[in-house]
């Protein structure tokens, strides 16, 4: 099956610096990935839409200048947490959607997620 | 805008007995999966249903679809301590998007 990952998969970091996560599509071209964001006990809350090529779509209250989405190939997307605050721990999590057509039995494939705590 | 509600929000069984977890949208959906998650760790994909009325199983779990597509539920038979975790419900409001999930249901099974 369609394989997404996510690295690192553990991040600790100071608070005022940055951190870039990487997702990646590894056996298929994603040319839209979504990051949602899990706080401990909650559900998962989508942050922003990447798409290859074109500027990423943020959902409300999302800050798009502290969280930068880069979606440059159609295997790669990242997000910079720039100058992050310990309220910005959390568990985040990408998803790569395949283009329809291609041989896969569903649509959507979850990453392993990358837990960032900062301190 | 589209609204997944799930219940129960927790749920304890005792190993072997039957359970069944609800997921209701205020809107017709496109497409509705299910998952399961660890605390802390990634998503894995159960199934997903997209035709009303369609019903699927794997090993001991059954999710179904009603047939306006609002309303799917999934059922696991004779519960092991390894169905515990985190069930969720996502759905495609339209094809294409992002998926949006319900708050999950936590369950453990005692045994």
């Amino acid at each position: 099956g369609a394989v997404v990952s996510q690295h690192p998969s553990r991040v600790i970091c100071k608070s005022g610096t940055s951190v870039k996560i990487e997702c990646r599509s590894l056996d298929f071209q994603a040319t839209t990935m979504f990051w949602y964001r899990q706080f401990p006990k909650q559900s998962l809350m989508l942050m922003a839409t990447s798409n290859e090529g074109s500027k990423a779509t943020y959902e409300q209250g999302v800050e798009k200048d502290k969280f930068l989405i880069n979606h440059a190939s159609l295997t790669l997307s990242t997000l910079t947490v720039t100058s992050a605050h310990p309220e910005d721990s959390s568990f985040y999590i990408c998803s790569a959607r395949a283009p329809r057509g291609q041989d896969l039995h569903y649509e959507q494939y979850f990453g392993p997620g990358t837990r960032l705590t900062v301190t | 805008s589209q609204e997944l509600e799930q219940s129960p929000q927790s749920l304890i069984v005792q190993e072997g007995k039957n359970l069944t977890i609800n997921c209701t949208s205020s809107k017709t959906l496109y497409g509705l999966y299910w998952y399961k998650q660890k605390y802390g760790e990634g998503l894995i994909f159960l199934m997903m249903l997209q035709k009303g009325g369609e019903e699927k199983s794997h090993e001991k779990i059954t999710a179904k679809l009603d047939e306006k597509k609002q309303q799917s539920s999934l059922h696991i038979t004779a519960s092991q301590p390894s169905h515990a975790g985190i069930y969720l419900c996502g759905a495609d409001p339209q094809a294409g998007t992002a998926l949006i999930f319900g708050k999950g249901t936590t369950l453990s099974v005692s045994s």
